[in-house]
């Protein structure tokens, strides 16, 4: 089965600095990867999405992520993060036709 | 489009009452999906349907929990009896994968507290 390990569970960073959200998963076959974004009392909201193609894919809010599949890894970054980016991340991977898997979070703090 | 909508969005009950979950699903989507997120354990996906059909309940708790889907565009999460430990927040998420669109659209979530 599918898994998925987001390494660091909090990343304090400050205001205007850069960030990366590591992730790793499991399976080497043919999965779509994604990162979803949930800010308190919310639900999920897509980030962005890998599922073919260029291996460097943007998202909204000027976030961006890699997949490189031979360290089977989708990290997250952003050059310049904001206060208003304070919210806990998700990765999620699936195989087609099974539902997503999602690691277990990274609460994101920006710090003024 | 309205997004999936869950009812309620949170809900306090006490210990051995019924608690019915709700899910309107995005229209057209044919996935649906209940995760429940707690501290502990982050995200589990309770149960998906594809085509109002049940795929996979493997990880509904035990057999106080239930979901259906009477109808293509609603579902339903019954816990029967509730217990304390059944306290966290609820969602759920439809796709529509044979558009190409893999990704699952989620509802605000609804948080449930047992006493």
């Amino acid at each position: 089965a599918q898994s998925v390990t987001q390494l660091d569970s909090q990343v304090p960073v400050f205001e205007e600095a850069p960030v990366e959200l590591r992730c790793n998963y499991s399976s080497s076959v043919s999965v779509y990867l994604f990162w979803y974004v949930q800010y308190p009392n919310q639900g999920l909201q897509l980030l962005l999405k890998y599922l073919s193609g260029s291996t460097l894919v943007k998202g909204i809010n000027g976030f961006e992520a890699e997949f490189n599949k031979s360290q089977t890894s989708f990290h997250l970054r952003k050059p310049s993060v904001h206060i208003s980016d304070t919210a806990e991340y998700f990765c999620a991977v699936l195989q087609r036709n099974t539902p997503l898997v999602f690691g277990k979070g990274t609460r994101l703090s920006v710090i003024a | 489009d309205a997004g999936v909508i869950q009812s309620p969005r949170h809900e306090v009950t006490e210990m051995g009452q019924e608690v019915t979950l709700r899910c309107k699903l995005i229209s057209g989507h044919n996935s649906l999906f209940w995760y429940r997120q707690t501290m502990m354990r982050g995200l589990e996906l309770l149960i998906y349907f594809n085509n109002n059909v049940p795929i996979d309940d493997s990880g509904m708790p035990e057999d106080r929990f239930s979901a259906k889907m009477p109808n293509a565009s609603f579902s339903t999460l019954k816990i029967q009896p509730s217990e304390p430990r059944d306290s966290a927040v609820y969602f759920c998420a439809s796709s529509f994968p044979v558009t190409g669109r893999w990704e699952a659209f989620f509802g605000q979530g609804t948080r449930l507290t047992v006493v």
